[in-house]
C-alpha cells in the first residue's frame, strides 16, 4: 500500500459514455500526476498539478479533462474515447515535483 | 530530452544470479530514481540517488550513479523469482520546477 488510492480499478465504457477515474492521497503531498500506460510502450505522463493548479499537459486530446479540488484529490473525466484509449492509467503523487513518486493500484480500462 | 533509457530492454536470469540494469540519459539532473512495477499494478518506488551521491544500497539493491558518463545501474544481487518485474529509471532535471522523466523500463524475468 502507498497511500494512494484509485478508483474504480476496473472499467469498461463504451465510446459514447462519459466516466471518471478517481485517485485520492492523504500523505500531505503537493503534486499530483496522471500517466497513461499502454501496452509495449512507455509510461506517458498526461497531466501534473502542483498545489491544485494544472502546470502540464502534454498535448493530451480534450476527451480526457482533468480536475483537483483540492490537495487530496485528483480526477480525470472521460468523454467520448477511442478503442486506442483503452490503457492503464496511473495516479501518482509526490511531496514536490522532483522527489519520490507514490502510485496509486491503476485503473484498467478498456474501451469498447 | 533528460529521458532516461534503460538497457538492456529485457532480461532473463537464474534464480540465484545476479541482474544488472543500466540507464542513460542525455542532461545534467538532480536526482536519480528508480522503480520497480509488477505486471499491471502501480510502480514502487525502490531507491532515490542524488547527483553528488556515487552509489546506494538497500538490501539487496545497489545502485550506482557515474555523471560524468551520464549514466546509472541498478544491481540486484542474489535474485529471486518474486524480483519479476519491469523496472524504471526516472531523472529530476536541474530545474527544480521540473518533473520526473520515467524511461521506458527493462522487463527482468527471474527464471525459477
Amino acid at each position: 500500500e502507498t497511500g494512494v488510492t484509485q478508483t474504480p480499478r476496473h472499467l469498461v465504457m463504451g465510446m459514447t459514455n462519459k466516466k471518471s477515474l478517481k485517485c485520492e492521497q492523504h500523505l500531505g503531498h503537493n503534486a499530483m500526476y496522471w500517466y497513461k500506460q499502454s501496452a509495449k510502450k512507455p509510461l506517458e505522463l498526461m497531466f501534473v498539478y502542483n498545489f491544485k493548479e494544472q502546470t502540464e499537459n502534454n498535448s493530451v486530446p480534450s476527451r480526457f479533462s482533468p480536475e483537483c479540488p483540492n490537495s487530496s484529490h485528483l480526477f480525470l473525466h472521460l468523454h467520448t474515447l477511442q478503442p486506442e484509449d483503452s490503457a492503464l492509467y496511473l495516479c501518482a503523487s509526490s511531496p514536490g515535483l522532483q522527489e519520490t513518486q507514490y502510485f496509486g493500484p491503476g485503473t484498467r480500462l478498456l474501451v469498447l | 530530452s533528460q529521458q532516461g533509457e534503460e538497457d538492456p530492454q529485457a532480461l532473463s536470469i537464474q534464480e540465484g544470479e545476479n541482474a544488472t540494469m543500466n540507464c542513460s540519459y542525455k542532461t545534467s539532473i538532480n536526482n536519480l530514481q528508480w522503480y520497480r512495477q509488477n505486471s499491471g499494478r502501480g510502480l514502487v518506488h525502490l531507491i532515490l540517488i542524488r547527483s553528488n551521491e556515487r552509489e546506494k544500497h538497500s538490501g539487496r539493491l545497489r545502485v550506482t550513479l557515474d555523471t560524468s558518463k551520464k549514466s546509472s545501474s541498478l544491481l540486484i544481487t542474489a535474485s529471486r523469482a518474486a524480483d519479476t518485474a519491469s523496472y524504471f529509471c526516472a531523472t529530476a532535471g536541474l530545474q527544480g520546477a521540473q518533473k520526473l522523466v520515467f524511461g521506458q523500463g527493462t522487463r527482468l524475468t527471474i527464471n525459477p
